[in-house]
């Protein structure tokens, strides 16, 4: 496609439950970033690949959150034992290079 | 985190006024800024960049300006329009030691009609 796309677009989950969103960048670029977007707020950095090494995570808030992307292509972040705090949009977005972000329209997480 | 708040500054102007949002940036290291654009519903959009070296850069309809000095940004956009309507975001990130662009805390565009 021609934009970053984002899978599903919204999600609800009951607390305790685990949850994936998935990520497809745009064809080609190198870089991948998660981030979070609590209502009212700006992105917070979560984490940060090249090609399929994860060079940063130091923004995940806890080891309930992992992300992966093992052939340098599609990443997917993983929630375990959400709870309500988990609650966000969460952005991911691809560059090709160290420069501008692309970003897609993100996952709505509502944690019940 | 860099963002604050959960109110957002607001700006409210008339179409076709010209528009002032500004930005102060944390990190006297960072060396690449960026505006982004969010729309309800939406991701950030790019809307200009600017590096270091430079104090001025234009686009269409768009001006960023730094100042290096006071850890300054301001994005200027001329005969704002009802589609500028949105939320925007300052950026900043270093190029060295690592690609990690923070956001800094938004503020939300109102363009009267």
């Amino acid at each position: 496609g021609a934009g970053v796309s984002q899978s599903p677009r919204y999600k609800v989950a009951k607390r305790g439950q685990d949850v994936a969103l998935r990520c497809d960048p745009i064809s080609g670029h190198v870089s991948l970033f998660w981030y979070q977007q609590a209502l009212g707020q700006g992105p917070e950095f979560l984490t940060y690949f090249q090609n399929e090494a994860q060079l940063d995570k130091s923004g995940l808030p806890s080891d309930r959150f992992f992300a992966e992307r093992p052939e340098g292509s599609v990443s997917t972040l993983k929630i375990q034992r959400t709870q309500q705090e988990d609650s966000a949009v969460y952005l991911c977005a691809s560059s090709p290079e160290y420069e501008k972000l692309f970003f897609g329209s993100g996952t709505q997480l509502s944690v019940l | 985190g860099e963002s604050v708040g959960l109110h957002l500054p607001t700006l409210s102007v008339q179409e076709g006024d010209n528009s002032i949002i500004n930005c102060a940036y944390s990190n006297s290291a960072s060396d690449y800024f960026i505006w982004y654009k969010q729309e309800s519903g939406k991701g950030p959009q790019f809307i200009i960049d600017i590096r270091s070296n430079m104090d001025k850069r234009q686009g269409q309809r768009v001006t960023v300006l730094l100042n290096k000095t006071v850890k300054h940004l301001s994005l200027q956009i001329a005969a704002t329009q009802p589609g500028d309507s949105a939320v925007y975001f300052c950026a900043e990130d270093r190029s060295a030691g690592g690609f990690k662009t923070i956001f800094g805390a938004g503020t939300r565009l109102f363009v009267k009609a």
